[in-house]
């Protein structure tokens, strides 16, 4: 089976820009979540999508949204980039189960200037 | 929130030696995994074990749920196995993996 993906890897921005990233889970794995990780705040959740609905967030402002598709592909919208939204964006999938293990993309490494 | 602590921070060890790394969670949990960060950025799963013990080539975790804590452990380290290594959990009704700070190994030749 095919691991998580995700596109793009790397992403240069300004601040103000909007940025859209996307994620296709492994095949048959219908939750797809979103990590943030920087080096201030470590690794933190950001939103989780199951069956194109919003299952669970985190204690992020509005600017970060996302959604999920009928293919369980999922993008995840920053609008307003600030410099403090600077990190790597990890995706993770993983079975219907909300306990089942879950398994990481590579990531896209977002640098706002 | 749940608090998931991790030890030590840093470790350096020479080629072939042994190490144990430690996870402390402040809650019952109902999934606990193990990671390896990789140089690129991906988290790369090593176990899943909300309790018991398990074993792969050289690593082995054990989970005791009742005393809330998690051991990994590395036999045989290699140069290769350098990296940040995080231990994670689920807890409540939640979905969300709440992350340690990781340990950051440094194996030398």
């Amino acid at each position: 089976k095919a691991g998580v993906t995700q596109t793009p890897r790397y992403l240069i921005k300004t601040r103000g820009q909007q940025v859209t990233l996307s994620c296709s889970p492994i095949s048959g794995h219908r939750s797809v979540s979103w990590y943030q990780q920087t080096p201030g705040q470590g690794l933190q959740f950001l939103f989780e999508y199951f069956s194109e609905t919003q299952r669970n967030k985190g204690n992020f402002p509005g600017r970060f949204s996302g959604r999920q598709f009928s293919n369980s592909r999922s993008e995840m919208n920053v609008s307003t980039l600030e410099l403090g939204d600077s990190a790597l964006y990890l995706c993770a999938s993983k079975e219907v189960s909300s306990y089942n293990e879950q398994f990481f993309g590579p990531g896209t490494r977002l640098t706002v200037l | 929130g749940i608090q998931v602590e991790q030890s030590p921070p840093d470790l350096i060890l020479q080629e072939g030696a042994n190490s144990t790394l430690r996870c402390n969670f402040s809650d019952s949990v109902n999934n606990l995994q193990w990671f390896h960060q990789n140089p690129w950025g991906q988290l790369i799963n090593l176990f899943y074990i909300p309790s018991g013990t398990k074993q792969n080539g050289r690593l082995s975790a054990t989970t005791v749920a009742t005393e809330r804590y998690s051991l990994l452990y590395i036999s045989s380290s290699q140069t290769t196995d350098s990296g940040v290594y995080f231990c994670a959990v689920v807890y409540q009704a939640g979905t969300a993996l709440i992350f340690g700070k990781g340990t950051t190994l440094s194996v030398s030749s």
